[in-house]
């Protein structure tokens, strides 16, 4: 069975442009949901998606945007790119939320 | 506010050694699951053991084990007969259970290394 894939592993952006990152659940999941990860703000919740819709949002600006499509890949989208959203982005995925997450190996994102 | 603190920001022991990593966490929900997350330096996170909230028994996975104490809101993961491959990153985390409301809460991390 594969796993969660995230694509692309690693991104140089410039400040200003916008960025989608792309997340691939493990077969039969639905609950895919989005952690950006820095080493100041440790672990935080970005948002949650189910059967294409967003059940949760952290608290993050309205720039980070994300969707679900009907085979549950999801999208991550971040716009007019700041230096402080330079950070490992992980996905995960589960079968209904509340169940085991599993998680890809992030994409890194370096905004200059 | 639901919070996760880890107070060992970094630990170190010998191979084989047992090792102990604390954790506590602050809600007022009474249903939710607890988790230990591990990730090497390859940055995956990989799931090491779950409890759920409603269950006494603590959880155990071959050298991983729990010692969740509800009512002290403390959660800490024993790791027996340590090995070199389990130098990580620990993650503990809840989720609540209610309204949906799915997001893992992280607590800070604390870096393990087991030395040879």
């Amino acid at each position: 069975k594969a796993g969660v894939t995230q694509t692309p592993r690693y991104l140089i952006k410039t400040r200003g442009q916008q960025v989608t990152l792309s997340c691939s659940p493990i077969s039969g999941h639905r609950s895919v949901s989005w952690y950006q990860q820095t080493p100041g703000q440790g672990l935080q919740f970005l948002f949650e998606y189910f059967s294409e819709t967003q059940r949760n949002k952290g608290n993050f600006p309205g720039r980070f945007s994300g969707r679900q499509f009907s085979n549950s890949r999801s999208e991550m989208n971040v716009s007019t790119l700041e230096l402080g959203d330079s950070a490992l982005y992980l996905c995960a995925s589960s079968l209904l939320g509340n169940t085991e997450a599993f998680f890809g190996q992030g994409t890194r994102l370096t905004v200059v | 506010a639901q919070t996760v603190t880890q107070s060992q920001p970094e630990m170190s022991v010998q191979e084989a050694e047992t090792v102990t990593l604390s954790c506590t966490y602050d809600t007022s929900e009474n249903n939710y699951y607890l988790f230990w997350y591990k990730q090497p330096p390859s940055r995956q996170m990989i799931l090491v053991i779950r409890q759920e909230a409603y269950k006494q028994q603590n959880a155990t996975e071959n050298r991983f084990s729990v010692n969740f104490q509800k009512a002290a809101k403390s959660f800490s993961l024993k790791i027996s007969d340590s090995q070199l491959g389990d130098t990580a990153m620990y993650f503990c985390a809840f989720t609540i259970l209610m309204d949906s409301n799915y997001q893992l809460i992280w607590g800070a991390g604390t870096k393990l290394i087991i030395k040879p």
